[in-house]
C-alpha cells in the first residue's frame, strides 16, 4: 500500500551542523513529495515540495530532490539554526496526503 | 490572506461525552480535509470533502465520528460519544482542489483530551 517511512528522532546536532533527514515512499505512480514542519505549538507548515522526478524543491535553506530510482526524498541542510528546531514531516500525495511519523529535530546552541 | 481558522485550540472532556470542532478553510479553497494526530504519530485523514461532497472517508469511525460541510465552506467535525484513544490533535486543512500537486494548508489544529 502507499505509505511513507521517515528517519526515526530525535535527532540532535550543534547549531553550524549539517542535517539530513531520510524518507522514502511507496506509492501507485509518481505521486507529489512534500516536507512540512511543525514548530512547537504551531501547526503544520508546508516546507517544500516537489511534484515529479529529479524536482528539487528548496526553501530556508533547506533542499530535498525527488529520486524516482530509489523512491526517495531525503531533506537537507547545509548549516542548521537554533531556529531549526521543530518536528519534520514527509508525505506524498497520490489521491490524498500520507505522513510519515515525523523527526524532531533539536539543534544546540 | 487569513489561514485556516479552527476552534476551540483546546478541550478537555469526559469519556462518553461529546465534543465538535469548527473549521473555516482559506477563502476559495474547493477541497476541506480534516487529519487526526495522535502524540508521536503522523496526521492521519480522516474525512475529505470537495465543496459539501465527501470524496474520502474510508478511515473515518463512523460509529463515533461525524462531519459535515453543508454549504461547502466551513465545517465541522463530531465526536459521540468519545473514547480515551480519541485524544489527539484535530487538524484541519484547505486546499484549492484535490490536485496532487497542490499545496494543502493546516489550521493550527484542535487538542482533545479524553479523561
Amino acid at each position: 500500500g502507499n505509505s511513507v517511512t521517515q528517519m526515526e528522532g530525535p535527532v540532535t546536532l550543534s547549531e553550524e551542523a549539517f542535517l539530513t533527514i531520510n524518507c522514502t515512499y511507496t506509492a501507485t505512480g509518481y505521486p507529489s513529495l512534500f516536507w512540512y514542519v511543525q514548530y512547537p505549538g504551531e501547526g503544520l507548515q508546508l516546507l517544500l515540495k516537489a511534484t515529479k522526478a529529479d524536482d528539487k524543491g528548496s526553501n530556508k535553506g533547506f533542499e530535498a530532490t525527488y529520486r524516482k530510482e530509489t523512491t526517495s526524498f531525503h531533506l537537507e541542510k547545509g548549516s542548521v539554526q537554533v531556529s531549526d528546531s521543530a518536528v519534520y514531516f514527509c508525505a506524498h500525495a497520490r489521491n490524498k496526503l500520507i505522513f510519515g511519523t515525523g523527526t524532531l529535530l533539536a539543534v544546540q546552541p | 490572506e487569513a489561514g485556516v481558522a479552527q476552534s476551540p485550540r483546546y478541550k478537555i472532556i469526559e469519556k462518553r461525552q461529546s465534543v465538535a470542532f469548527w473549521c473555516n478553510p482559506i477563502s476559495g479553497h474547493a477541497t476541506l480535509y480534516w487529519y487526526q494526530q495522535i502524540l508521536g504519530q503522523g496526521p492521519k485523514l480522516l474525512i475529505q470533502f470537495q465543496n459539501n461532497g465527501v470524496v474520502d472517508d474510508s478511515q473515518l469511525p463512523k460509529d463515533r465520528f461525524s462531519a459535515e460541510r453543508l454549504k461547502g465552506v466551513d465545517s465541522t467535525l463530531k465526536i459521540q460519544p468519545a473514547k480515551l484513544e480519541d485524544s489527539a490533535v484535530y487538524l484541519c486543512a484547505s486546499s484549492l482542489d484535490d490536485s496532487s500537486g497542490n499545496t494543502i494548508y493546516f489550521g493550527e489544529g484542535s487538542w482533545l483530551t479524553v479523561v
